[in-house]
């Protein structure tokens, strides 16, 4: 079965402008979240997607936002980059209340 | 007051020797205490994880969770230069569907 897998790998940006990230999902699994991961504060949640509904989201700005398709595929952008977006975003999918697994994430530089 | 503390390290250990990875939490109402294994540019990877208090052994792996204390250990044993990677403790709370709360993240190195 094939893992996660995120679209781009590697990602260079400069300020003010928007990105998007795409992950697809283990077949079958339905629930897509998203994370951040920075040296300095770590891996942070940043929101789930269930069925194309978000269920759940993390303390970020309105800059990040997200969306599932109905093929439960899901996409992640963040408009008007900062150089503090640097970072590696990872999605994960999983079965509803089950272990989530990670793709490999795509590191996002902003300069 | 962060939710989850780990300590960073690096931890530097030779091979074979045991490791002691540990966390400490805030909430009382995690109930699945996970621990996840992140290899240098990968995603991280679920280890083990426990269920309220107790132990739980799996091969050279032992995940011990006190919720008196809120505190969470993983330990190694005859820890091996493949365990080299950064180990992330994530208290999980059911019913929170699928927000992990995760730890910094210890990074642990085991040397020949």
């Amino acid at each position: 079965k094939a893992g996660v897998t995120q679209t781009p790998r590697y990602l260079i940006k400069t300020r003010g402008q928007q990105v998007t990230l795409s992950c697809s999902p283990i077949s079958g699994h339905r629930s897509v979240s998203w994370y951040q991961q920075t040296p300095g504060q770590g891996l942070q949640f940043l929101f789930e997607y269930f069925s194309e509904t978000q269920r759940n989201k993390g303390n970020f700005p309105g800059r990040f936002s997200g969306r599932q398709f109905s093929n439960s595929r899901s996409e992640m952008n963040v408009s008007t980059l900062e150089l503090g977006d640097s970072a590696l975003y990872l999605c994960a999918s999983s079965l509803p209340q089950s272990e989530q697994f990670f793709g490999p994430g795509t590191r996002l530089t902003v300069l | 007051q962060k939710e989850v503390e780990q300590d960073p390290g690096p931890l530097s250990v030779p091979e074979g020797a045991i490791v002691s990875l540990n966390c400490t939490y805030s909430n009382s109402a995690f109930q699945y205490f996970m621990w996840y294994r992140q290899y240098s540019r990968k995603g991280p990877e679920l280890l083990m994880y426990t269920y309220s208090s107790g132990n739980k052994e799996d091969g050279r792996f032992t995940a011990q969770v006190d919720k008196s204390s809120k505190y969470i250990s993983l330990f190694i044993r005859d820890s091996q230069p493949s365990d080299s990677a950064t180990y992330l403790c994530a208290p999980f709370l059911s019913g929170g569907y699928n927000k992990l709360i995760f730890g910094a993240g210890t990074r642990l190195a085991v040397h020949p």
